[in-house]
């Protein structure tokens, strides 16, 4: 069955600090897709990151970077000098390809919510 | 059009009446997902169109609920009878999927409907 969790509930963190944000995945599939998105408090999911299973490549994006390990089924996101308005609820997401149907459907884990003090 | 739009942001309904959601995806986007979020939890998938028409379902959307999108545009998400346990953050997100291409790439999120059943 597939399934995303997100052990970490709530992080704290002082401003200007690294922080980095645990997921781990579980698939039956061969082919599918991970992602991250950022929920602020105003609500609105913001895409930052999607992979795919067969690109295991790191990749880094300014302040952000994700390391995806297939051994230990892991995508963890890190915050690099993490700043106040990096606050905001987190969530990693899974897409399947054959077992989904090809829906492209995205499956959440339960998010972490980080926040940064100035 | 910049996004992805939803109206009403907020709906405070008694139990039992019947509500409806709207969503305008981006407008070359031919896939519209709605997700159910409740407070502290990940978002869960209910259904999704590709164009006008509703190709899966989740066991989540019960009877009582009906979604449609008549011209392939904007989608209606109506809630009949609502229940307390109805109540939560429903979300629209629409992606753009090539003939060709992958049907995993992102799906871009409006800012939710926040749905509280009294």
């Amino acid at each position: 069955a597939q399934k995303v969790t997100q052990a970490q509930t709530e992080i704290s963190v002082v401003e200007k600090e690294d922080v980095t944000l645990d997921c781990v995945y579980e698939t039956r599939d061969t082919t599918y897709y991970l992602f991250w998105y950022k929920q602020p408090p105003s609500g609105e999911l913001v895409f930052l990151i999607r992979r795919n299973s067969f690109d295991e490549q790191n990749e880094i994006s300014g302040r952000y970077s994700w390391n995806f390990q297939k051994s230990t089924s892991s995508f963890n996101f890190t915050i690099t000098a993490s700043q106040v308005v990096d606050s905001a609820v987190y969530f990693c997401a899974l897409s399947e390809a054959r077992s989904s149907g090809n829906t492209g459907k995205l499956i959440f884990g339960q998010g972490t919510t980080l926040q940064v003090k100035p | 059009d910049t996004g992805v739009s939803q109206d009403p942001r907020h709906k405070i309904t008694k139990r039992g009446q019947n509500v409806t959601f709207r969503c305008d995806p981006i407008s070359e986007h031919n896939r519209l997902y709605w997700y159910r979020q409740t407070l502290g939890q990940g978002p869960e998938f209910l259904t999704y169109f590709q164009n006008e028409a509703q190709l899966e379902k989740s066991r989540l959307l019960s009877d009582r609920f009906s979604a449609e999108r008549p011209k392939g545009s904007f989608s209606t998400l109506e809630i009949q009878r609502t229940e307390q346990g109805d109540s939560a953050m429903y979300l629209c997100a629409s992606s753009l999927i090539m003939a060709s291409g992958s049907v995993y790439n992102e799906q871009f999120f409006g800012p939710g409907t926040r749905l509280t059943v009294l």
